[in-house]
Order: structure tokens, then C-alpha cells, then sequence
């Protein structure tokens, strides 16, 4: 298996602007999950879906974050406006939610926000 | 929320040394993970070990659920060993909710 894939590796905007991050699950996990790594704060969740659908969105930050999951293969997370503390890497992982979920991530996301 | 808590934060290793990593966590735990964090930024999973003990390769893990602490072994250490060990657990009422340790700074040295 190709593992989690997520797209772009790195995005540099400006304060601002809308960014786009891309996920794909390993084929057949059912949950996916969206973490943030900060130095200050460290790993964090965000939001997790089971089934394509959000189940715990308490870890977004503010409203200028949202997650889709349109397919079984497929999520999105948007930050609009995008502002310099969003600045950090994002990961994806997912599960089969099998056993007590072991989650596998993906390469991340290194987003800065000038 | 529960409390995960790393030990050492820094770690200076000279190659072919070997080394223990603790994890303690304040709660009853259903999932416990090892992640090595190298260099360049990847999360690799090392173990899924909620309780008992496992081993792969120069890497062992065993985690004492009771007592709410997981140890992470690396025995011979080598240069590609460096990076950011970190221990994730989730709670049982907080089904697939990682919470992360701050990690252990690793550093092999020829």
C-alpha cells in the first residue's frame, strides 16, 4: 500500500489567503484523522471522520478552519483567511479502527504564513 | 485531560550504545503508540502496544497498563536512530483522540 498521502509537502502564502490541504487515506481505513504540529503546542488533533463523516471537530481552532470528506478517499482541510500562526505542519492519518485503532500518518504538510 | 508524560526530553547516545525511554500516562489507556519523528519531519510508527511486550528488529516496547507507563528500548544504537521518539495514548471514552507526549529528543553520534 502506498500509505497516507497528503498534497502539497510544502505551502508558503500570504496572510490572508485560502489554503487547501489534501489527504488520502490508506484504502480501506475508515477513519481519518487531521493533527497539527506546533512547537509551542505540539502534536494536536483537530478532526477525526469515521465513514466520511466529522465525528469530533472540538480540536479546530476557530472558525476560519473546515474539513470536508466528500469520498472514502479524499478529505480536505481549509484554513480561510489563513493568518502567521497557522503556520506548522499538518498531518493526516487513518485507521481501520480495528483492535484499539492503531493510526498510521502521513508525510505531512509544512505550512508557513507570512 | 489525561497527561502524557515523556522522559528523558533529551537524549545524547554515542553509536552501538543502548537506551530506555519512558512514557507515563495518568489514566487508564485502550491505545498506546511509539512513533519515531526523524529528521526530516516523518511520523513512523514503531509500536501499537496498549499492554504486554513487543519486539522488531533492534527496538523493543513493553507497557505495564496497571501501572500507567510504557518503555521503549533501543539497543545498538546507530545514527539513523536520531530524531523525536514520541508516546500517543487514547482513552477509552475518547475513541480515537491521540494524545501525544512532548517526545524525546534523540541524538546518535558516530
Amino acid at each position: 500500500d502506498a500509505g497516507v498521502i497528503q498534497s502539497p509537502r510544502h505551502e508558503v502564502t500570504e496572510m490572508g489567503q485560502e489554503v487547501t490541504l489534501r489527504c488520502k487515506p490508506i484504502s480501506g481505513h475508515d477513519y481519518l484523522f487531521w493533527y497539527r504540529q506546533t512547537m509551542m503546542r505540539g502534536l494536536e488533533l483537530l478532526i477525526y471522520f469515521n465513514n466520511n463523516v466529522p465525528i469530533d471537530d472540538s480540536g479546530m481552532p476557530e472558525d476560519r478552519f473546515s474539513a470536508k470528506m466528500p469520498n472514502a478517499s479524499f478529505s480536505t482541510l481549509k484554513i480561510q483567511p489563513s493568518e502567521p500562526r497557522d503556520s506548522a505542519v499538518y498531518f493526516c492519518a487513518s485507521s481501520d479502527g480495528s483492535g484499539g485503532n492503531e493510526q498510521f500518518f502521513g508525510p505531512g504538510t509544512r505550512l508557513t504564513v507570512l | 485531560g489525561i497527561q502524557v508524560e515523556q522522559s528523558p526530553p533529551d537524549l545524547i547516545l554515542q553509536e552501538g550504545a543502548n537506551s530506555t525511554l519512558r512514557c507515563n500516562f495518568s489514566d487508564s489507556v485502550n491505545n498506546l503508540q511509539w512513533f519515531h519523528q526523524n529528521p526530516w519531519g516523518q511520523l513512523i510508527n514503531l509500536f501499537y502496544i496498549p499492554s504486554g511486550t513487543k519486539q522488531n528488529g533492534r527496538l523493543s516496547a513493553t507497557t505495564v497498563a496497571t501501572e500507567r507507563y510504557s518503555l521503549l528500548y533501543i539497543s545498538s544504537s546507530q545514527t539513523t536512530d536520531s530524531g523525536v521518539y514520541f508516546c500517543a495514548v487514547v482513552k477509552p471514552d475518547s475513541w480515537g483522540k491521540l494524545q501525544f507526549g512532548a517526545g524525546t529528543q534523540v541524538v546518535v553520534t558516530p
